[in-house]
């Protein structure tokens, strides 16, 4: 069955330096993969959409990475801010198409001032 | 501009009694709706989702239910709640099938002593 791994432990950095967080998939071939934000006690938020075809794609501060062939997507913030503090959740695509996303664990990032 | 309510935002309900939750969103028609649960630590588990009124998928066998009377209407009920079905609801839409970002509501906390 699919699986969607992200790292359960929180990620701890220091303002100005870049997060990297990790999303690894198996027992997939999803044809796009999605990160959103989640702030403690609300609703996730859209951030980036990548495609199979893309390798990478970029917003401001934030860039996204797609390895079809490992079945990774790694997740960047550089210059991090205490604000980039939240959990950070990847969904892919379900298979057979049904445009409706399965999402992982979420990974915590903290950003220490 | 579309936005998305749920209320309550937090409920505290004893075992076996009733649940509604309400979800509605303004500024677009016949979107797609779907209900999911998050428990605390957990992924985000999608419960229903809705392609149009009076159209219903389950994705969990549970005691729950629901059930959309209106275009922009989204309500999850349960006849008798369970300890289990405490965690965090979020009622998300998109506006076609093929779309693949969702918009998530606010959330409602359920607590079920």
């Amino acid at each position: 069955s699919q699986k969607i791994e992200q790292n359960s432990e929180a990620l701890n950095i220091q303002e100005g330096k870049t997060a990297t967080l990790t999303c690894n998939y198996t027992n997939y071939s999803p044809a796009y993969l999605q990160w959103y934000r989640q702030d403690p006690g609300r609703g996730p938020v859209f951030l980036l959409l990548i495609r199979e075809n893309e390798k990478e794609k970029r917003k401001e501060r934030l860039k996204v990475t797609f390895d079809t062939t490992l079945k990774q997507s790694l997740f960047h913030i550089t210059a991090s801010q205490p604000a980039d503090s939240a959990t950070y959740l990847c969904a892919l695509d379900r298979t057979g198409g049904s445009y409706i996303p399965t999402f992982g664990r979420g990974t915590s990032l903290i950003v220490h001032p | 501009s579309q936005t998305i309510h749920q209320w309550p935002a937090t409920l505290v309900q004893p075992v076996g009694s009733p649940l509604s939750l309400e979800c509605t969103v303004e500024g677009t028609s016949n979107p797609n709706l779907y209900w999911y649960r998050q428990a605390a630590g957990r992924g985000l588990q999608l419960l229903f989702y809705s392609v149009g009124i009076g159209q219903i998928s389950s994705e969990v066998p549970q005691n729950l239910s629901a059930s959309r009377p209106q275009d922009r209407q989204f309500i999850l009920s349960s006849k008798k709640l369970l300890l289990s079905d405490s965690g965090f609801y979020l009622c998300a839409w998109k506006g076609d099938p093929a779309q693949e970002t969702q918009y998530f509501g606010p959330g409602t906390r359920l607590l079920v002593l």
